[in-house]
């Protein structure tokens, strides 16, 4: 079976500082990762998505994560914070082709002034 | 992207009535569509998968006759919440595969609130 696990439900960094949002999965096959993000009564918009091509994934918004099968993490990070970063950013992995995804339990990032 | 439009964005309704959700692929056909709960503060949670022709397979402790669903073309299923109660309150979500991509599209979300 196929897991995500996000460390760390709630994340504070002040404007301008790095974010560090954590997520490693549990698959008995290679997977297929994604990040999204959801701002306040609205859906989920892809950030970014790792499907066995380039371990370093760049998304939108300057977002970006790695792939480390190693360490069964797929951790999304943006050099520097933005007010705008502020919402709620849940990590995805893909179960077999039915498009089917399993949610970590999501991480809220607060963006300090 | 492909676009998957959800309607209506806020609904609230009584106790004992029947709320229907739509989901439309508006550019492309699924024959696969996906509904998830979301209560606040926390994760989507996966309540059935929805196959064009065919019944909905439902995710384990989710009642079936109490989330019907219906997918009756390639570009549309909905979600009907049937007697609703004030605990059927929550954020519902759909999302649809888009042919080959890996990635699977979202609607912009129901906020249901029985009262």
């Amino acid at each position: 079976a196929q897991s995500v696990t996000q460390l760390g439900s709630h994340v504070s960094v002040s404007e301008g500082a790095l974010v560090l949002l954590r997520c490693n999965y549990s698959s008995s096959v290679p997977p297929y990762l994604f990040w999204y993000v959801q701002y306040p009564n609205q859906g989920l918009q892809l950030l970014l998505k790792y499907t066995s091509a380039a371990t370093l994934v760049k998304g939108i918004n300057g977002f970006e994560a790695e792939f480390k099968k190693s360490e069964t993490s797929f951790h999304l990070t943006k050099p520097s914070a933005h007010m705008s970063d502020a919402a709620e950013y849940f990590c995805a992995v893909r179960t077999s082709n039915t498009g089917k995804l399993i949610f970590g339990q999501g991480t809220t990032l607060q963006v300090k002034p | 992207g492909a676009v998957v439009s959800q309607h209506p964005s806020r609904v609230i309704c009584k106790s004992g009535t029947s709320v229907k959700i739509e989901c439309r692929s508006l550019d492309f056909q699924a024959t696969t569509m996906f509904w998830y709960r979301q209560f606040p503060k926390q994760s989507l949670m996966l309540m059935a998968t929805s196959n064009e022709g065919s019944k909905a397979t439902y995710e384990q402790g989710v009642e079936k006759d109490k989330f019907l669903i219906n997918h009756a073309s390639l570009t549309l299923s909905t979600l009907t919440v049937t007697s609703a109660h004030p605990e059927d309150s929550s954020f519902y979500i759909c999302s649809a595969p888009h042919g080959s991509s890996t990635e699977a599209f979202f609607g912009q979300g129901t906020r249901l609130t029985v009262v």
